[in-house]
């Protein structure tokens, strides 16, 4: 069936150190891919999405690459900061079929 | 102007009792879907509707009870709870499944039975 799998955590980096959560998927269309984040005591709120084969995603400085060939969408960046700690959410969506799955949530812990 | 709404934020109640969460959305949104996490983080979905509609029912037990009365609602009714019940509860929105289309959250209800 649909799933996506996300690298366990916690992840724990010192401030300004490189960011990368794995993300595989399996999908038995074109799905749709994103990230998600979770700040403690919130809702999920969209980070980033690509829509088809090799699109990035990117925002906040966060970037992802919707990988066919691997079927995956890992998330990186560059340079995290204290403010990006939370758990961060792989996604996909297929057309039509009215959810989302979702991974199991990876949370990111950045100290100063 | 929040998007997507849920009350309350916090549930406390005693096992056996009925409660219930309500959630709107302002987007214009005609899809929309409760969401359980757990203690581990953990997201499962359980219902969707579409255009008021039932889509989805995750093989949700019959004690939990979806109501959309228009487009912009979705509530849900849970009959004499458990323990196991204890979660955070989302509602989320979307428009018609397009291409790319993502989910738009409320902030949680977090219900704790005890």
């Amino acid at each position: 069936g649909d799933s996506v799998t996300q690298m366990e955590g916690p992840v724990t980096l010192s401030e300004e150190a490189f960011l990368t959560i794995n993300c595989t998927y399996t999908a038995t269309g074109y799905p749709s891919l994103f990230w998600y984040v979770q700040y403690p005591g919130e809702g999920l709120q969209l980070l980033l999405k690509a829509t088809k084969a090799d699109d990035k995603g990117s925002n906040k400085g966060f970037e992802a690459t919707y990988r066919k060939e691997t079927t995956s969408f890992h998330l990186e960046k560059g340079s995290v900061q204290v403010s990006d700690s939370a758990v961060y959410f792989c996604a996909l969506s297929l057309y039509n079929f009215n959810k989302f799955y979702f991974g199991s949530g990876t949370k990111l812990n950045v100290k100063p | 102007d929040t998007a997507v709404s849920q009350t309350p934020k916090y549930l406390v109640t005693q096992m056996g009792n009925d409660k219930s969460i309500k959630c709107e959305q302002n987007l214009g949104h005609d899809t929309m879907y409760w969401y359980k996490q757990d203690s581990k983080k953990f997201l499962k979905i359980m219902f969707s509707y579409n255009n008021k509609e039932l889509i989805i029912n995750e093989t949700v037990p019959n004690r939990f009870s979806p109501k959309s009365p228009d487009k912009a609602h979705l509530n849900l009714h849970i009959n004499s709870l458990e323990l196991g019940d204890s979660a955070v509860y989302f509602c989320a929105s979307s428009r018609s499944q397009k291409e790319g289309t993502e989910a738009f959250f409320g902030q949680g209800t977090r219900l704790t039975v005890v």
